[in-house]
């Protein structure tokens, strides 16, 4: 268990609403990532972070924006929610400082956006 | 581009062996990992070789030829629990994390 949390656990929102959802850890990882699953697809990264404040852009960050201004929480905003942005979103930590660290994942949102 | 390839799907029966293969063709090679998950539940972690060879881990065994831009997990004495997707990622020269789409892997009694 790496002591991650993800909240909500399922969301349903409707299109143009913003949606937050967040990320929890509790054993002071520097790494934290975004990612979204969807049928068919690898998982994607969204946004990652590699400090407090530290952030950037994933392979598929268009419609997101993300906020890290404690080391324990990650925040992924989807300033104006629309239905390709339905998914499940998983959070990752790692330890990694440039080196090939294992990440581990938080239990997902469930998010659908109607 | 960089594209990580395993099979969509793949059925074994209870107490064979099952072998799953992953192909790769990235910007760098920092590491290969594996990953099984469960359906509704999130991605743990299997394995990692960033050396050629074989590593052993109990029932599971992971197989990575750099020089071929390939992988496989094996996984012996099958149970009805190793039903799941088994997730391919390799670790670019950003050290990011790029992924397959999974194996899902059924097994028959």
């Amino acid at each position: 268990d790496a002591g991650i949390t993800q909240s909500p656990r399922h969301k349903v929102t409707e299109t143009g609403t913003p949606v937050t959802l967040r990320c929890h850890q509790t054993e002071n990882h520097r790494y934290m990532y975004w990612y979204r699953q969807d049928p068919g697809h690898g998982l994607r990264l969204i946004h990652y972070s590699y400090g407090v404040k530290d952030t950037d852009k994933g392979e598929v960050s268009d419609g997101y924006s993300v906020s890290r201004s404690k080391t324990e929480d990650f925040l992924l905003t989807l300033e104006s929610a629309t239905s390709s942005q339905t998914s499940v979103y998983f959070c990752a930590i790692s330890a990694g400082t440039g080196d090939a660290e294992t990440q581990y994942f938080g239990p997902g949102t469930r998010l659908l956006v109607l | 581009g960089q594209n990580i390839d395993q099979p969509t799907e793949m059925t074994a029966t209870e107490g064979a062996i099952v072998q799953i293969n992953c192909t790769y063709q990235t910007s760098g090679f920092n590491g290969l990992f594996w990953y099984q998950q469960h359906a509704g539940e999130a991605p743990t972690f299997l394995s990692y070789n960033v050396l050629d060879g074989l590593e052993e881990k109990g029932r599971f065994s992971s197989f990575l030829s750099r020089s071929k831009g390939y992988s496989y997990l094996l996984l012996k004495e099958l149970q009805m629990k190793d039903s799941a997707s088994y997730l391919c990622a390799v670790m670019d020269s950003n050290y990011q994390l790029i992924w397959g789409a999974g194996t899902k892997l059924i097994i028959k009694p």
